[in-house]
């Protein structure tokens, strides 16, 4: 079946450095990844749509400049959290989908996440 | 407005015992409705999905329902195992997917010796 692999699932950072999360597919291709935001009990809040070789999609209130994402190929998108505060302090999830035409909109397959901590 | 609510909030019950997991939607149009299991600090993953025409999904001792009449479905664990202890999701999307998904807040369960 399909697989998302995510990469760190664990990170600390000192205040003010950049973290960068990778997202992979690792047996299909991903026209489109998806990213999340969880914070502690709280549900999965989508940040941005990733779109190979093209910008990536915002949800109102995330900053574009504070999470830049790249979708450099079709198995690979990465999320860097760029001078990182305290309060970026959260768990990050990723989620992809193969399929053909409308279907690679989907994003039903989510990564084991990223735990970031900044200190 | 597109709303997943979930129910109960959170919900302990002991091994070997079974229990029902409730999820109502208002989310339109609508194209599938998931199940996914969260285990603390990791990724959800998928139990069951079902479409507009689909009444009941089965996954080993996970049985999903659907009535797209009522906007309701529920999830049923059979002969729960201390492994079930986790965050269930509902997760409720429209035509073009991963855009259109709608979370619900999930159901916390706890299974105990």
């Amino acid at each position: 079946g399909a697989v998302v692999s995510q990469h760190p699932s664990r990170v600390i950072c000192k205040s003010g450095t950049s973290v960068k999360i990778e997202c992979r597919s690792l047996d299909f291709q991903a026209t489109t990844m998806f990213w999340y935001r969880q914070f502690p009990k709280q549900s999965l809040m989508l940040m941005a749509t990733s779109n190979e070789g093209s910008k990536a999609t915002y949800e109102q209130g995330v900053e574009k400049d504070k999470f830049l994402i790249n979708h450099a190929s079709l198995t690979l998108s990465t999320l860097t959290v760029t001078s990182a505060h305290p309060e970026d302090s959260s768990f990050y999830i990723c989620s992809a989908s193969p399929g053909t035409g409308g279907a690679r909109a989907y994003g039903y397959t989510f990564g084991s996440g990223t735990r970031l901590t900044v200190v | 407005k597109n709303q997943v609510e979930q129910s109960p909030q959170s919900l302990i019950i002991l091994e070997g015992k079974n229990c029902t997991l409730q999820c109502n939607y208002t989310v339109s149009p609508f194209s599938n409705l998931r199940w996914y299991k969260q285990d603390t600090g990791r990724g959800p993953v998928s139990l069951t999905i079902m479409t507009f025409s689909e009444n009941t999904k089965s996954n080993g001792r996970y049985t999903a329902t659907l009535d797209a009449d009522t906007k309701q479905s529920s999830l049923h664990i059979t002969a729960s195992q201390l492994s079930d202890s986790a965050s269930y999701i509902c997760v409720v999307s429209g035509p073009t997917g991963g855009q259109n998904f709608v979370f619900g807040p999930g159901t916390r369960l706890s299974v105990l010796p």
